[in-house]
């Protein structure tokens, strides 16, 4: 099955830093990769995701990168506020199958301090 | 309110016990997913549907664990003889297809006495 691996397990930064989170996956056959963004006791919210047929997406303030070669894709979020202070997760589906299942990383914990 | 809702939001209940937990995805998602939270953790796959049929259930769900989704629309989760163990966040997700955004309802928090 797919194993995730998530970078840093907490991550400090001050408001208007950048912050980067990294995920390695295991099943090179994988070609989807959603972000989570969840708030203490709320929903994990998705934020952007990547498909294996691109390198980089971007939205607003948040980029993903995806590397197939090293089997590694990355969250950065740039002119970071408070509000983005929250626990982020990586995922990956297994690959070679249509089931769609994902596997989450540990999670990232971060904050941004005023 | 058009996303996946969940109920109850909160479930207390003396081990041994018998739990029922539903889902109502959002309405055109025919793909729906059932996952499990602990606390400082990702959530974990538990088992999922094509419209009505179950195709997959993961190695975590004990022959305890029930889920159905009969007509294609909601699901249900069930737990019987609850154990200590089964405290934990359940969180239903749904999503158009294979490799489609999922998104999450704000899940059943399950606590055993």
């Amino acid at each position: 099955g797919e194993n995730v691996e998530q970078h840093p397990s907490t991550l400090s930064v001050q408001e208007g830093d950048s912050a980067v989170i990294k995920c390695t996956y295991s099943d090179s056959a994988s070609n989807y990769f959603p972000w989570y963004k969840q708030e203490l006791g709320k929903r994990p919210q998705l934020i952007i995701d990547i498909r294996s047929n691109v390198g980089e997406k971007k939205d607003q303030r948040i980029a993903v990168t995806l590397n197939k070669t090293a089997k590694h894709f990355s969250l950065h979020i740039t002119e970071t506020q408070p509000e983005d202070s929250a626990v982020y997760f990586c995922a990956a589906p297994p690959g070679g199958t249509s089931y769609g299942k994902l596997t989450f990383g540990q999670g990232t914990i971060l904050t941004v301090h005023p | 309110d058009t996303g996946v809702s969940q109920d109850p939001r909160h479930k207390i209940t003396k081990r041994g016990q018998n739990v029922t937990f539903r889902c109502d995805p959002i309405s055109e998602h025919n793909r729906l997913y059932w996952y499990r939270q602990t606390l400082g953790q990702g959530p974990e796959f538990l088992t999922y549907f094509q419209n009505e049929a179950q195709l997959e259930k993961s190695r975590l769900l004990s022959d305890r664990f029930s889920a159905e989704r009969p007509k294609g629309s909601f699901s249900t989760l069930e737990i019987q003889r609850t154990e200590q163990g089964d405290s934990a966040m359940y969180l239903c997700a749904s999503s158009l297809g294979t490799d489609q955004p999922q998104h999450f309802g704000d899940g059943t928090r399950l606590s055993i006495l």
